[in-house]
């Protein structure tokens, strides 16, 4: 089951930064933290994961607590393109991702 | 920019008839994956694939579903006997060997079972 705990639905507003939290309190010591959106029925898209250092990469920024219990992806400018669900998932283990509920952001003009 | 394709983007076919879903991995990735998504529920695994056999595979992933590489670049889910829950969006994903194991998804088949 899932190991993640996410926020059914939140909004943000065009060009501002969207800060989209999760909770991972029973994480163990080497599984990583991924981040996925998936936009209307497409496939989920690969954004950005990460151990215990944050991460930044031409989309997203991944902000991971010290004790690794939660972490934070913060899309710097959020664009309306940006509207859809992401979704936090910790490697369960490296043969499957397991896909929770997510949080559906919405970006609003 | 390498991508994960899939083929038909859209298959509609009858109940009790078989599909075959398609997907070409990128073109170095050996774990290859597939997973289901019905309409306005959550993305589910169904079975991961390496080395030419099955590495692990969900409950839903039964009799009626099997896998194949048949070739160097394809990567096929078969359903044997389409029952009208099938009906689903199957999406096809690999992964690198190498590194933190990020999967790449394809664009998805939507099956449509009548």
């Amino acid at each position: 089951d899932a190991k993640t705990t996410q926020p059914p639905s939140m909004d943000c507003a065009e060009g501002r930064a969207a800060n989209l939290p999760c909770n991972h309190s029973t994480i163990s010591g080497n599984e990583y933290v991924y981040w996925y959106r998936q936009i209307h029925s497409q496939g989920p898209q690969y954004i950005i994961h990460g151990l215990k250092n944050n991460e930044t990469n031409e989309m997203a920024s991944l902000i991971i607590t010290e004790d690794r219990k939660s972490s934070t992806l913060i899309l710097p400018h959020a664009t309306l393109r940006d509207t859809a669900v992401y979704y936090c998932i910790v490697l369960y283990n490296f043969n499957k991702f397991y896909f929770g509920s997510g949080t559906k952001l919405n970006v609003k003009p | 920019e390498p991508e994960v394709t899939q083929t038909p983007s859209h298959q509609v076919t009858q109940m009790g008839q078989e599909v075959i879903l398609r997907c070409v991995p990128i073109s170095n990735h050996l774990y290859f994956y597939w997973y289901r998504q019905i309409l306005g529920q959550k993305v589910e695994f169904l079975v991961s694939f390496y080395n030419n056999e099955i590495s692990e595979k969900s409950e839903i992933f039964d009799d009626q579903f099997s896998v194949e590489r048949p070739d160097g670049s394809n990567f096929t889910l078969k359903i044997r006997s389409t029952k009208l829950e099938d009906s689903a969006m199957y999406f096809c994903a690999s992964s690198d060997t190498q590194g933190t194991y990020e999967q790449y998804f394809g664009p998805g088949t939507r099956l449509t079972v009548t």
